[in-house]
């Protein structure tokens, strides 16, 4: 039944770790993304795939890599993790890219000690 | 200047009472704009949608757009505690991407 499903929901890792989350939705929707939510609540995307494709990368380190194998899944991998990395991420999507309105993940905290 | 400004709160309503939400944004040519509930610990979740100046209504919400102003506003009628959340507000913009506020936290009393 979930729309967009995200895991892991909790991620406690050692600073310098490699990890990933998995996002999947079955909404039939063409575009998805990742949004990072800091401890300000404060929601900024990070990239956004439409149909497998890139098309929105913001200002994010090298060791953030997205992956889309199908419009149906986006992965999101991180290397060397850093404390400030702590926060937040979502995955969600939306029918097509532009103006919709988007459906959200539950959203994996990932804390980095 | 921020893409999409609100007043971060808390805003305090008695129960019952309107609850009146703020936001400005920046870029003159956005297209479309939206108003997300996030309660605690949870993910947000798309409650009005709103893309021509005027007023649009959906049960006790009431999203309000002034292009020409720059402004959005949700007005939430008879709150209710169920309503504290934080509200966020979204806008599409010419950058192809949709710019979130930082959020209002509503608080509704007893």
């Amino acid at each position: 039944d979930t729309a967009v499903s995200q895991t892991p929901k909790y991620l406690v890792t050692q600073m310098g770790n490699d990890k990933s989350i998995k996002c999947e939705q079955n909404l039939g929707h063409d575009t998805m993304y990742w949004y990072k939510q800091d401890s300000k609540k404060f929601l900024k995307i990070m990239f956004s795939y439409n149909n497998k494709e890139l098309i929105i990368n913001e200002t994010v380190p090298n060791r953030f890599s997205p992956k889309s194998p199908d419009k149906a899944h986006l992965n999101l991998h991180i290397n060397s993790l850093e404390l400030g990395d702590s926060a937040v991420y979502f995955c969600a999507s939306s029918l097509r890219a532009g103006n919709y309105g988007y459906t959200f993940g539950s959203g994996t905290r990932l804390t980095v000690v | 200047q921020k893409e999409v400004e609100q007043n971060s709160g808390p805003l305090s309503v008695p129960e019952g009472a309107i609850a009146s939400l703020n936001c400005t944004y920046s870029d003159r040519v956005s297209q479309s704009f939206f108003w997300y509930r996030q309660y605690s610990g949870k993910s947000p979740e798309l409650i009005m949608s709103i893309y021509s100046n005027g007023d649009k209504e959906d049960g006790r919400f009431t999203a309000q757009l002034n292009k020409a102003s720059q402004y959005v506003s949700l007005l939430i009628r008879d709150s209710q505690p169920s309503d504290s959340a934080t509200y966020l507000c979204a806008v599409f913009g010419t950058a192809s991407k949709l710019t979130f506020g930082t959020g209002t936290r509503l608080q509704v009393t007893l």
